[in-house]
């Protein structure tokens, strides 16, 4: 039973455009999402988060967009750049102190240059 | 200066032996975790240990073992090693909100 689904395992993208990754949750009782960025043979690293107690958090050229009615979040890069070619998870918890956090599948993002 | 390694990054070993895994944080963080990235490539968590006492422990089996000498160190110990087990293992450490990774150590088990 997957709690959080990325339903696109990729994405492409020209350089320069706007790229846009989206993620669903069905479990109610998540109110903190994450956003992590993954190149190959290298660990996940953390992007941008946002509290369910806000809409839109935004950080340099990404933003994340929370409509916590549709269960649904995305996160948006613009401009897009090669080097943000990776593979990008959402991760869900019940609140920003707590340990567990529960990861998408992820989607892979190609920009063309 | 590396916030969350791990050693070794990659491990070949036979069926039925025993290995460990190493991971240290110099974040200053309270709390580490265990993930296992599957081949369907979801990462899921296994254990998380906060200021060295076991707080989240998954299904998984008695074979793995973590073990914390101290916060800023999270130890994964595996007995009897199986063919299923060959995974990509995350190491993780939080303060409060965000996990930050480890590397990952990509374990084949032959």
């Amino acid at each position: 039973d997957q709690q959080v689904k990325q339903n696109s395992p990729s994405l492409s993208v020209q350089e320069g455009r706007i790229s846009i990754l989206n993620c669903d949750y069905t479990n109610s009782m998540f109110d903190y999402f994450l956003w992590y960025k993954k190149y190959p043979a290298e660990g996940p690293t953390f992007l941008i988060s946002i509290s369910s107690i806000k809409d839109k958090n935004e950080d340099g050229r990404f933003t994340v967009f929370l409509n916590k009615s549709a269960k649904h979040l995305s996160l948006h890069i613009v401009p897009s750049q090669p080097g943000d070619s990776a593979v990008y998870f959402c991760a869900a918890s019940s609140g920003a102190g707590s340990y567990q956090l529960t990861f998408g599948k992820g989607t892979k993002l190609s920009v063309i240059p | 200066d590396t916030a969350v390694s791990q050693t070794p990054k990659y491990l070949v070993t036979q069926m039925g032996n025993d290995k460990s895994i190493k991971c240290e944080q110099n974040l200053g963080h309270d709390t580490m975790y265990w993930y296992k990235q599957d081949s369907k490539k979801f990462l899921k968590i296994m254990f998380s240990y906060n200021n060295k006492e076991l707080i989240i422990n998954e299904t998984v089996p008695n074979r793995f073992s973590p073990k914390s000498p101290d916060k800023a160190h999270l130890n994964l110990h595996i007995n009897s090693l199986e063919l299923g087990d060959s995974a990509v293992y995350f190491c993780a450490s939080s303060q409060a909100g965000a996990q930050y990774f480890g590397p990952g150590t990509r374990l084949t088990v032959l």
